[in-house]
């Protein structure tokens, strides 16, 4: 059973550019979550994406929109990319919107140069 | 504002040691409370964790104390090895997990052999 996949695994951009990172959820989840870990500190909410719906969004800025499709599997895109979005994007599933533990992917390396 | 504080920053045990890593949360609405073990160039992986019902939760080597009245919860590692030596993060969630998790700023930890 493939826990949560996410690709690529690293990727270097330019300020200014957009970025797309892609994650599979666990078999069997329908939720997905979508964090920013940058060095030394802990993860911080981004958004979260149920049925195919924006369920909840942290306190970030419009340029980092996402998508869910029908397959469960989510996008998150990141437009005009600065310096400070260089940080480990995680991608966390579960199951339905309530009393479910989180399963964490491996996450994706930016660096925005 | 920084509603899960974390502490130590930093922690060094003996192999054989006790390590304790302590949290402290402001948001009474939080029903969960999870600890997360993340390797360097890995995703945080789900340790252990506890609902507000019970004051205690063990898992082999690993224990959760939680203090409702105080709001903190502390995460104990009985007979630390070395390969324990990771960074730890506590997090807090409504709905059981499901909804954002909030996660403290991290403990590294090093079990010197």
């Amino acid at each position: 059973d493939a826990g949560v996949t996410q690709s690529p695994t690293h990727l270097i951009k330019t300020r200014g550019q957009q970025v797309t990172l892609r994650c599979s959820p666990k078999s069997g989840h329908d939720t997905v979550s979508w964090y920013q870990q940058a060095l030394g500190q802990g993860p911080q909410f981004i958004f979260q994406y149920y049925e195919e719906e924006e369920r909840q969004r942290g306190n970030f800025p419009d340029r980092f929109s996402g998508h869910q499709f029908p397959n469960y599997s989510s996008e998150l895109n990141v437009n005009a990319l600065l310096l400070g979005d260089s940080a480990l994007y995680l991608c966390a599933s579960s199951f339905g919107t309530s009393y479910n533990e989180q399963f964490f992917g491996p996450g994706t390396r930016l660096t925005v140069l | 504002q920084q509603q899960v504080k974390q502490s130590p920053q930093s922690l060094i045990v003996q192999k054989g040691g006790i390590s304790i890593i302590n949290c402290a949360y402001e948001n009474t609405a939080f029903d969960y409370f999870p600890w997360y073990q993340q390797f360097p160039g890995k995703g945080p992986a789900l340790l252990i964790a506890i609902r507000p019902d019970v004051s205690e939760k063990k898992e082999g080597r690993f224990t959760i104390s939680f203090n409702k009245s105080a709001k903190q919860f502390s995460l104990h590692i009985m007979d630390s090895q070395p390969g324990d030596s990771a960074t730890y993060f506590c997090a807090a969630s409504n709905e059981g997990g499901s909804e954002k998790l909030v996660f403290g700023k991290g403990t590294k930890l090093t079990v010197n052999p």
